[in-house]
C-alpha cells in the first residue's frame, strides 16, 4: 500500500503564500473529488481544514484553499502566519481494494 | 460538545494482545461509521480500520488485516480495536475519528478526533 506523495517540507515568510502538493494516481486523487487536508500542530490532533478538494469546514480560515489537477491535489496557504507552522496531510478515497483511505506522507510547514 | 476519548494504550511485549477503547459523547454515535488512525512516533498518519454505523461492515488496512479487529457497542457509545500479535511496527498513538457525515469510507473527511492512546510494543 502506498501513501500519497507530499514534499517533506515547505517554508515561507509571514504574509507570503505557499502551496503544498499531494500526488497520487488515477485510482485515488485523479479519480475522485474526495480529497481532504488536515493540519496538525505538534502534540495536537489533526484538524480537518479542507474536504472535497476545496471546501472549508465552518470556522476554517479562508486563507486555506484547495485545488486539484489530474493526479495532484494542492493546498495553498495565503497570508502565512506564525500559527500556520504545523504538519499538513492530504488524504483521499482510493478505489484500490487494499487501501481505500490513504493519507499523504505529510509536509512540515515552517514560517521563517 | 462532541468528544472522543481513547484508552487502553500500554507498553506491551511483541506478540501479545491489547484492546483499545474509544468513548464517544455529544453526538448520536450509532449514526456514524467510525475509524481508527495511528501515528508512529515522528511519523505520518496511517489509516487503520473503519466500521459501519451498525457494526456489520468492517474494513482494514493491509498492515493490520488478520491481526486487528474493530468493533463497537452502540448501546454504550464505545468503539474498540482488538489488536493481536503486536509488533514494533504497531507502536504509535492510536486515534479514533468520526467522519463528517454518514459515509463509510470517510470520503468527506474526518472532523472529530480523540486525543489518542499510546501503544508501545517493545521487549
Amino acid at each position: 500500500q502506498s501513501a500519497l506523495t507530499q514534499p517533506a517540507s515547505v517554508s515561507g515568510s509571514p504574509g507570503q503564500s505557499i502551496t503544498i502538493s499531494c500526488t497520487g494516481t488515477n485510482t485515488d486523487i485523479g479519480g475522485y473529488h474526495y480529497i481532504s487536508w488536515y493540519q496538525q500542530h505538534p502534540g495536537k490532533v489533526p484538524k480537518l481544514i479542507i474536504s472535497e478538494v476545496s471546501d472549508r469546514p465552518s470556522g476554517v480560515s479562508d486563507r486555506f484553499s484547495g485545488s486539484k489537477s489530474d493526479n495532484t491535489a494542492s493546498l495553498t496557504i495565503s497570508g502565512l502566519q506564525a500559527d500556520d507552522e504545523a504538519d499538513y496531510y492530504c488524504s483521499s478515497y482510493s478505489s484500490t481494494s487494499t487501501l481505500p483511505f490513504v493519507f499523504g506522507t505529510g509536509t512540515k510547514v515552517t514560517v521563517l | 460538545q462532541v468528544h472522543l476519548v481513547e484508552s487502553g494504550g500500554h507498553v506491551i511485549q511483541p506478540g501479545r494482545s491489547l484492546r483499545l477503547s474509544c468513548g464517544a459523547s455529544g453526538f448520536t454515535f450509532s449514526r456514524f461509521p467510525m475509524h481508527w488512525v495511528r501515528q508512529a512516533p515522528g511519523k505520518g498518519l496511517e489509516w487503520v480500520a473503519v466500521i459501519s454505523a451498525d457494526g456489520k461492515t468492517k474494513y482494514y488496512a493491509d498492515s493490520v488485516r488478520g491481526r486487528f479487529t474493530i468493533s463497537r457497542d452502540n448501546s454504550n457509545n464505545t468503539l474498540y480495536l482488538q489488536m493481536q500479535i503486536l509488533g514494533p511496527e504497531d507502536t504509535g498513538r492510536y486515534h479514533c475519528a468520526r467522519p463528517t457525515r454518514n459515509d463509510f469510507w470517510g470520503r468527506y473527511g474526518l472532523d472529530v478526533w480523540g486525543q489518542g492512546t499510546t501503544v508501545t510494543a517493545s521487549s
